[in-house]
């Protein structure tokens, strides 16, 4: 199983461009994650979509929107990118118990310029 | 506001060493407690998970505790490799969220085993 998978690996943006990455899952998971890794600050919680359907904020979720386009696919979209922005981003999904792990795939880097 | 702290940031044992790591937390009003391993560009991999009304779970060479009322964790490796090289992450979900699973993170602890 490929567990979570998310697209592209890296990428490298103007600011002011806009871009969607792309996550997916294959173990009919009903919850999934949209974080980001700076360093030294751990890992946030951008949003997140409890189940298909809903989506919600989490901790830092100004200059993105997401989209749960059905229970296997969740993307982030960043619609004017800005040097802030310049992160790893990960994508996580859980089957619906918070008394089990969440599986997060191996990231996205994005730069911006 | 829950906050997540792990100290060191960064650790280096020799090849064989028994070791500690930390992580402490604000607010005792946790549903779980979990640690994860993060190998350089890659995602994390879940270790260990203690729900709130345990005190340990162990797992092969790694035994997480938690103690709730002093708001701290500790996993512990015993026999440390090189091959236990990598970031290791703490985080927890707080009561509040249980039915969300948002999860809090430490700013992890870069653990070095040298041969």
């Amino acid at each position: 199983n490929a567990g979570v998978t998310q697209t592209p690996k890296f990428q490298v943006l103007k600011t002011g461009q806009s871009m969607t990455l792309q996550c997916a899952q294959d173990m009919n998971h009903n919850s999934m994650y949209w974080y980001r890794q700076d360093p030294g600050m751990g890992l946030r919680l951008i949003y997140y979509s409890a189940s298909e359907g809903t989506t919600d904020k989490g901790e830092v979720p100004n200059g993105y929107n997401v989209s749960r386009l059905n229970k296997r696919e969740f993307s982030l979209r960043l619609e004017s990118a800005a040097p802030s922005q310049t992160s790893v981003y990960f994508c996580a999904s859980l089957r619906g118990a918070s008394n089990q792990p969440q599986h997060f795939g191996d990231g996205t880097r994005l730069s911006i310029l | 506001k829950q906050e997540v702290t792990q100290i060191p940031a960064a650790l280096s044992v020799p090849e064989g060493e028994n070791l500690v790591l930390n992580c402490s937390f604000t607010d005792s009003a946790i549903y779980n407690l979990q640690w994860f391993r993060q190998d350089p560009g890659k995602g994390l991999t879940s270790l260990l998970l203690i729900q709130s009304s345990q005190r340990e779970q162990t797992s092969g060479r790694l035994n997480a505790s938690l103690d709730k009322s002093s708001g701290r964790s500790t996993l512990y490796i015993a026999a440390s490799q090189p091959g236990d090289s990598a970031t290791y992450l703490c985080a927890v979900i707080t009561e509040l969220s249980s039915n969300t699973g948002k999860l809090i993170f430490g700013q992890g602890t870069t653990l070095q085993v040298k041969p």
